[in-house]
């Protein structure tokens, strides 16, 4: 139980394009999905929260008009990079919560997107 | 300020070497602190989630602990299989959000 998934796993577009990731629990119904970012041999920056039904709400520092996030149900989150620029390239990754086993606190993560903006 | 903190940045041990992780925290109301680890490449993967100061868990080769300040993740007799990045992050109460620590790489030797 507790699947995440996301797709694509590996996506290059041209500056200026804009490309779409999907977040989707396969096995549970997500309330809450969280976006976040890692570069190489850092750790996760979270960069939005998006909750079913409602407006994501970013992290300070985050383009809300660059990073648009729709959380269409309780199954699907998607992260759309608008106009993307190469620093845009970025290992993007998203989680969720829902009530699985025990404990609905517990955030179970996806296997990344791998964005590189040529 | 919320913080963790973790320790060593990097962990290389022979196979069979047990060894622990630090993960110190500061943050006011700690809901939870949680362990995952993660591969290159790929998303995390849930380990643990410690809710209050005693508590330990346990999965294979690997012991969580839990203390009013840190959190120790204890490897006993690696496998190089268990070479990753250990990730610590921590839940506030009345928020779902994760605040992750920078990692532990560990690398097994054969």
């Amino acid at each position: 139980g507790a699947v995440v998934s996301q797709h694509p796993s590996r996506v290059i577009c041209k500056s200026g394009t804009s490309v779409k990731i999907e977040c989707r629990s396969l096995d549970f119904q997500a309330t809450t999905m969280f976006w976040y970012r890692q570069f190489p041999k850092k750790s996760l920056m979270l960069m939005a929260t998006s909750n079913e039904g409602s407006k994501a709400t970013y992290e300070q520092g985050v383009e809300k008009d660059k990073f648009l996030i729709n959380h269409a149900s309780l199954t699907l989150s998607t992260l759309t990079v608008t106009s993307a620029h190469p620093e845009d390239s970025s290992f993007y990754i998203c989680s969720a919560i829902g009530l699985v086993g025990q404990s609905s606190y517990e955030q179970y993560f996806g296997p990344g997107t791998r964005l590189t903006v040529t | 300020e919320d913080q963790v903190t973790q320790s060593p940045e990097a962990l290389r041990l022979q196979e069979g070497e047990s060894s622990s992780l630090n993960c110190s925290y500061t943050v006011s109301g700690l809901r939870g602190l949680f362990w995952y680890r993660q591969d290159p490449g790929k998303g995390p993967e849930f380990l643990f989630t410690l809710y209050s100061a005693g508590e330990e868990k346990e999965k294979e080769r690997l012991k969580a602990t839990l203390t009013k300040k840190e959190s120790f993740l204890h490897i006993t007799a690696p496998k190089p299989e268990d070479s990753a990045t250990y990730l610590c992050a921590v839940q506030k109460r009345n928020d779902y959000k994760l605040s992750f620590g920078a990692g532990t790489t560990v690398t097994v030797r054969a």
